[in-house]
């Protein structure tokens, strides 16, 4: 069955620090995937997703992820911290249903602080 | 396009009410999926709609939730009826049903049980 782990339940950095967040999957074919960001009170919007090719991606926002098949990983990366990151961060995997995009599979989240 | 629409933001009910929650997905998008948010599970599919017909409803807790999806621009999730452990945020998503179309998430109810 798909998973995903985020293994860093909170994550505390200071402004204008690097920031790496954590994410293994564990699906049986090539994944579909995602990093959504949650402000307090809001939905999730999406960050960046990764479907086939160039296993670094550029999303909003600054940040970037690099899958990496042999780790089973995909994680988020942002080279300078600002305060306004300041949100939980949600990793997810994309099922497929006859080759369409299915429903999303997703990890607990990783709640990061920033400090100023 | 004003993005997904959630109504009502907030919810409060007493035990044994019904709560219908509403959702009208961006135009255009032929997917929409139910979830429900709690500190203790985290994000859980309840259902998942394809051009209006429910594919999976494997995350529905029981028989007291109920969605549907009576056209390409509306969806309701019911519970009835309502209880405690039903307290959560409720998202509704939308994308295309096409291979790299991320989902897109309304704000969320919030619904209080008590």
């Amino acid at each position: 069955a798909q998973s995903v782990t985020q293994p860093d339940i909170h994550i505390t950095v200071s402004e204008g620090a690097s920031l790496e967040l954590r994410c293994n999957y564990s699906y049986g074919a090539t994944p579909y995937l995602f990093w959504y960001v949650q402000s307090p009170g809001q939905g999730l919007q999406l960050l960046l997703k990764y479907f086939s090719g160039d296993t670094l991606v550029q999303g909003i926002k600054g940040f970037e992820a690099e899958f990496k098949r042999s780790q089973s990983s995909f994680n988020l990366r942002k080279p300078s911290v600002h305060w306004s990151d300041a949100a939980e961060y949600f990793c997810a995997v994309g099922r497929n249903y006859g080759g369409s995009q299915g429903n999303l599979i997703f990890g607990k989240g990783t709640k990061l602080s920033v400090k100023p | 396009d004003a993005g997904v629409i959630q109504s009502p933001r907030h919810e409060v009910t007493e035990m044994g009410q019904e709560v219908t929650l509403r959702c009208k997905p961006i135009s255009g998008h032929n997917s929409l999926f139910w979830y429900r948010q709690t500190m203790m599970r985290g994000l859980e599919l309840l259902i998942y709609f394809n051009n209006n017909v429910p594919i999976d409803d494997s995350g529905m807790p029981e028989d007291r939730f109920s969605a549907k999806m009576p056209n390409a621009s509306f969806s309701t999730l019911k519970i009835q009826p309502s209880e405690p452990r039903d307290s959560a945020v409720y998202f509704c998503a939308s994308s295309f049903d096409r291979g790299r179309d991320e989902q897109y998430f309304g704000p969320g109810t919030r619904l209080t049980v008590t």
